[in-house]
């Protein structure tokens, strides 16, 4: 159980075009996900956290306007990387957090997806 | 802020080897520890957690406790297999509604056959 997808695994795009990353949560409801970005070597960062219904927060020095996440279900949440450039490319990593959250609130990670701006 | 220290990598080991990955943190609270693991190709899987002092997680034959005193969360394992080739992540969590994961740079282990 608790399983994690992200399509598209990954993409490559011209510079200046908007990406779309979905993250759905398969056999369990997420009231929250989280959207992480992963350069090599390093570790995960923190871009926003996301919750269903409301706006989502953003990590300081993260652009909302760059980064639009949407949470319209307690199933999906979307990345939409906008008129993205060379600096974009990244390892973007999802995780969800259970509607029913433990003591430790355990997340659930994603597979990754792998953006490569032209 | 709160923050995590791993030791440097990567780490090559023999299979059957001993291993310790160093972890230390910082944080204002009284933080949840894990230790989340990313195989080639695969997202990351929760390894191991310890939600108090003196707590031991474990499992795969890995272990880790949590030491408040020294505020660390070493992970070892007694006898690395082939198959324990992944990218080890030490992380914290606080403890409110809305608390997030902190996590350290992750070192990449290697077993030689």
């Amino acid at each position: 159980g608790a399983v994690v997808s992200q399509h598209p695994s990954w993409v490559i795009c011209k510079s200046g075009t908007s990406v779309k990353i979905e993250c759905r949560s398969l056999d369990f409801q997420a009231t929250t996900m989280f959207w992480y970005r992963q350069f090599p070597k390093q570790s995960l960062m923190l871009m926003a956290t996301s919750n269903e219904g409301s706006k989502a927060t953003y990590e300081q020095g993260v652009e909302k306007d760059k980064f639009l996440i949407n949470h319209a279900s307690l199933t999906l949440s979307t990345l939409t990387v906008t008129s993205a450039h060379p600096e974009d490319s990244s390892f973007y990593i999802c995780s969800a957090r259970a509607l029913a959250a433990s003591s430790y609130n355990e997340q659930f990670f994603g597979p990754g997806t792998r953006l490569t701006v032209l | 802020g709160d923050s995590v220290t791993q030791m440097e990598g990567p780490v090559t080991l023999s299979e059957e080897a001993f291993l310790t990955i160093n972890c230390t943190y910082t944080a204002t609270g009284y933080p949840s520890l894990f230790w989340y693991v990313q195989y080639p190709g695969e997202g990351l899987q929760l390894l191991l957690k310890a939600t108090k002092a003196d707590d031991k997680g474990s499992n795969k034959g890995f272990e880790a406790t949590y030491r408040k005193e020294t505020t660390s969360f070493h992970l070892e394992k007694g006898s690395v297999q082939v198959s324990d080739s992944a990218v080890y992540f030490c992380a914290l969590s606080d403890r409110g509604a809305n608390s997030k994961l902190t996590f350290g740079k992750g070192i990449t282990l290697s077993v030689r056959p």
